[in-house]
């Protein structure tokens, strides 16, 4: 079956380090794949869109890479602050956008 | 620009009751969708519009849901005979068109509680 896999636990990391969460994918040859950031109580907001045929994409402190080989996606933000302390969603074009289940990243002071 | 609205925000229900859901899209916006997030999980597709196309109503879970869309742009999502186990966020989104380099534009949501 086709899955999108996202690390279902919690992120936790200091403050100025590096975050890293992980989208697995499988069954599924997307053209694009996209990172969405979801605050509590609201709906999920757009970050990045990366196509098949780039390996990284860049904006501000995120940086998105997409392997289709190993069918992966890394998300990375760096000097993280606690304002960055969200879900962070992967999603998947095919006919439509199919979202992963997110990873909820914690930044502590 | 305004963006995407829902309306309620918050609907309380009691179970068997029908419900509306209202989502007003961003003007221009030709593909809208609708999702269902229950507390602590990922978003669950349930419906998509696009242009005058017939809607894909892959994800709707029984034939209690339905969903229509006016004129291209209002679109309201019914829930007949609400159950406990429909409780949920419900969240709108549009966009430009459907696939290639589309991104979603989110509502807040509605909060479904049904007693």
């Amino acid at each position: 079956s086709q899955k999108i896999e996202q690390n279902s636990e919690a992120l936790n990391i200091q403050e100025g380090k590096t975050a890293t969460l992980t989208c697995n994918y499988t069954n599924y040859s997307p053209a694009y794949l996209q990172w969405y950031r979801q605050d509590p109580g609201r709906g999920p907001v757009f970050l990045l869109l990366i196509r098949e045929n780039e390996k990284e994409k860049r904006k501000e402190r995120l940086k998105v890479t997409f392997d289709t080989t190993l069918k992966q996606s890394l998300f990375h933000i760096t000097a993280s602050q606690p304002a960055d302390s969200a879900t962070y969603l992967c999603a998947l074009n095919t006919d439509k956008l199919i979202f992963g289940t997110g990873t909820r990243l914690q930044v502590f002071p | 620009g305004a963006g995407v609205s829902q309306s309620p925000s918050n609907k309380v229900t009691e179970k068997g009751k029908d419900v509306e859901l209202r989502c007003d899209p961003i003007s221009g916006h030709t593909a809208l969708y609708w999702y269902r997030q229950s507390l602590g999980q990922g978003l669950e597709f349930l419906i998509y519009f696009q242009g005058n196309s017939a809607p894909d109503k892959s994800g709707l879970p029984s034939d209690r849901f339905s969903a229509e869309r006016t004129g291209g742009s209002v679109s309201t999502l019914t829930i007949q005979r609400t159950q406990q186990e429909d409780s949920a966020v419900y969240l709108c989104a549009s966009s430009l068109w459907t696939g290639g380099e589309s991104t979603q534009y989110f509502g807040p949501g509605t909060r479904l509680t049904v007693l």
